[in-house]
């Protein structure tokens, strides 16, 4: 069954610090990857996406994600964190149709 | 372009009234999708269009939930009845050519169902 998973729920990181989103997914074909981030009251923004190429994928914001096959994973990072990154983290997989984790809420102590 | 338009951002409604979400995809644009987002269940798509016509509606939870695209520029999701477990946040979504480019959400409708 094709499905992706983001095991923390929440996370705290003072600001500054660095960060690591982890996502797993399980899908039969080639996944095509997507971080999105949502904003309280807001719909959701992509930050990146992976298709193919490059493991290593570049989006806005200064976050980068890593695509690991043989670890089915996609995990996002960024290396300073600030205030304005907290938010709600979206995980997705899929042709087509998306397939969302449940979601990471980062929250940022000053 | 104003981006994916939904409409209205907030609805409250009563148990068994009709209750019908709008939505505007990016002009363009080929592919909609209609996803419901909640505490317990996270974002679950309903239906998806290409073209104006249904592809996969397998999300939709019941008959009570229909969606339809009856051209290009609008679509409407609409639930008869309503009842108190279909409170959520409705998003709407639209990109090119399906999965393979980036699907740009709507801000969202909050549909309380008392």
């Amino acid at each position: 069954a094709q499905s992706v998973t983001q095991p923390d729920i929440h996370i705290t990181v003072s600001e500054g610090a660095s960060l690591e989103l982890r996502c797993n997914y399980s899908y039969g074909a080639t996944p095509y990857l997507f971080w999105y981030v949502q904003s309280p009251g807001q719909g959701l923004q992509l930050l990146l996406k992976y298709f193919s190429g490059d493991t290593l994928v570049q989006g806005i914001k200064g976050f980068e994600a890593e695509f690991k096959r043989s670890q089915s994973s996609f995990n996002l990072r960024k290396p300073s964190v600030h205030w304005s990154d907290a938010a709600e983290y979206f995980c997705a997989v899929g042709q087509g149709n998306l397939i969302f984790g449940k979601g990471t809420k980062l929250s940022v102590k000053p | 372009d104003a981006g994916v338009i939904q409409s209205p951002r907030h609805e409250v409604t009563e148990m068994g009234q009709e209750v019908t979400l709008r939505c505007k995809p990016i002009s363009g644009h080929n592919s909609l999708f209609w996803y419901r987002q909640t505490m317990m269940r996270g974002l679950e798509l309903l239906i998806y269009f290409n073209n104006n016509v249904p592809i996969d509606d397998s999300g939709m939870p019941e008959d009570r939930f229909s969606a339809k695209m009856p051209n290009a520029s609008f679509s409407t999701l609409k639930i008869q009845p309503s009842e108190p477990r279909d409170s959520a946040v409705y998003f709407c979504a639209s990109s090119l050519a399906g999965g393979l480019a980036e699907a740009f959400f709507g801000q969202g409708t909050r549909l309380t169902v008392v």
